[in-house]
């Protein structure tokens, strides 16, 4: 199976900062990567699409990129509501298989 | 609006069985695989298997957690996926989401639904 490491696994920032996620794939995935957010008690929902393609409808400052086998999530200025934890997939190969997520809240 | 709606969950004891509906509305449902997720109390995402559509033969894949003890199916004339689970175990307890897939890939797990809970306990 594919392991997706995640870092970190938490983070205290503010608003307005710029808060960077990283997921490293135990092999190559291509562009198979997606970001999910996830608020408490709500189902996850997707936010960028092979690796760097903005889901329609998320805001601009959310953006992906992606370098081999490692892949970045920048928040480019935290708001309020971005507050949540971060989960990355990869669906290249069977089983799918998630990071196990990043947790984000107010400093 | 596109939209996908579970049920089916509920307490059960180890051992037992139980079968999730996953109803899909707004869209062209024979278009589009489904995955279903899972999300133990606390813990992270895990992928439980997915269902083709009928275009691309229908087949399923499954996680080894779940394989020989989880079936999925589907109905496009009710726009609908069903997963019997049989045998649950106590790690089987999670929430339960039903997502949208494209045949292409590029729209992996697009859509979620809002989960339904499973609690397998005596």
């Amino acid at each position: 199976d594919i392991q997706m490491t995640q870092s970190p696994s938490s983070l205290s920032a503010s608003v307005g900062d710029r808060v960077t996620i990283t997921c490293r794939a135990s092999q190559g995935i291509g562009d198979d990567l997606g970001w999910y957010q996830q608020k408490p008690g709500k189902a996850p929902k997707r936010l960028i699409y092979t690796a760097s393609r903005l889901q329609s409808g998320v805001p601009s400052r959310f953006s992906g990129s992606a370098s081999g086998t490692e892949f970045t999530l920048t928040i480019s200025s935290l708001q309020p509501e971005d507050f949540a934890t971060y989960h990355c997939l990869q669906h290249n190969t069977y089983p799918l298989t998630f990071g196990p997520g990043t947790k984000v809240d107010i400093k | 609006e596109v939209q996908l709606v579970e049920s089916g969950g509920g307490l059960v004891q180890p051992g037992g069985s139980l079968r999730l509906s996953c109803v899909a509305s707004g869209f062209t449902f024979a278009d589009h695989y489904v995955d279903w997720i899972r999300q133990a109390p606390g813990k992270g995402l895990e992928w439980v298997g997915r269902n083709r559509n009928k275009a691309n033969g229908g087949t399923t894949e499954y996680a080894a957690s779940v394989k020989g003890r989880f079936t999925m199916t589907r109905d496009d004339s009710k726009n609908s996926v069903y997963m019997q689970m049989n045998s649950l175990k106590a790690e089987d307890t999670a929430v339960y989401y039903c997502t949208r897939t494209s045949p292409t890939g590029l729209h992996a797990l697009e859509i979620w639904g809002h989960g339904t809970m499973v609690t397998v306990s005596s």
